[in-house]
């Protein structure tokens, strides 16, 4: 079975800061997406970024940025000069392309509660 | 605008009646879910709907039904059986449920609270 784990329950930063959100997952599948999502107050989940397991390469658009790992099965993101306004909760998922009983659902990690103050 | 809406956003429920979720989206889209988001767990999955006139169970059916008779229409009733109703409800949707690359839009939530 697959499996997302966010370890950091809850980061505190000062604005501007850099802050680093970590995500690792696991499953048996060779082909498999990973997306990243932002929860802010209101509720409403926001699609972030999607990356499939056979494309490595980092991803930056503006303060963002991904740095995905296949040897670590890690997904990272990273918010550069962080504003208030990142303040949410942020979720990473796993999506798995074909087979099995999960195919075309999305598994989530328990989820990365960031407050920025400023 | 096109997106996904959610009624009532709160909703409280005494013990033992039904409710029910509305759901309504107007991207066009074939695939619709329904999850439950409890503090600490993140999101888990409780029906989902890869097209019209057909649903599937996900990880957490127990105490829940859904319907699926219009594209644009997925509600979720929360029955009496279901023990611990309290939380946060998401619905979602997206393009197709077999393309596992495309990510899937989500509604406002509604919070249910039982008294």
């Amino acid at each position: 079975a697959q499996k997302v784990t966010q370890a950091q329950t809850e980061i505190s930063v000062v604005e501007k800061e850099d802050v680093t959100l970590d995500c690792v997952y696991e499953t048996r599948d060779t082909t498999y997406y990973l997306f990243w999502y932002k929860q802010p107050p209101s509720g409403e989940l926001v699609f972030l970024i999607r990356r499939n397991s056979f494309d490595e390469q980092n991803e930056i658009s503006g303060r963002y940025s991904w740095n995905f790992q296949k040897s670590t099965s890690s997904f990272n993101f990273t918010i550069t000069a962080s504003q208030v306004v990142d303040s949410a909760v942020y979720f990473c998922a796993l999506s798995l392309r074909a087979g099995g009983t999960s195919y075309g659902k999305l598994t989530f990690g328990q989820g990365t509660i960031l407050t920025v103050h400023p | 605008d096109g997106g996904i809406t959610q009624s009532p956003k709160y909703l409280f429920r005494k013990e033992g009646q039904n409710v029910t979720l509305s759901c309504e989206q107007n991207l066009n889209h074939d695939a619709m879910y329904w999850y439950r988001q409890d503090p600490g767990q993140g999101l888990r999955l409780i029906y989902y709907s890869q097209i019209v006139n057909d649903f599937q169970k996900g990880d957490i059916a127990e105490g829940y039904s859904v319907s699926r008779e219009k594209k644009e229409s997925f509600p979720l009733t929360v029955t009496s059986a279901q023990k611990n109703p309290t939380a946060f409800y998401l619905c979602a949707s997206s393009i197709s449920f077999g393309m596992s690359y495309n990510e899937q839009f989500f509604g406002p939530g509604t919070r249910l609270t039982v008294l």
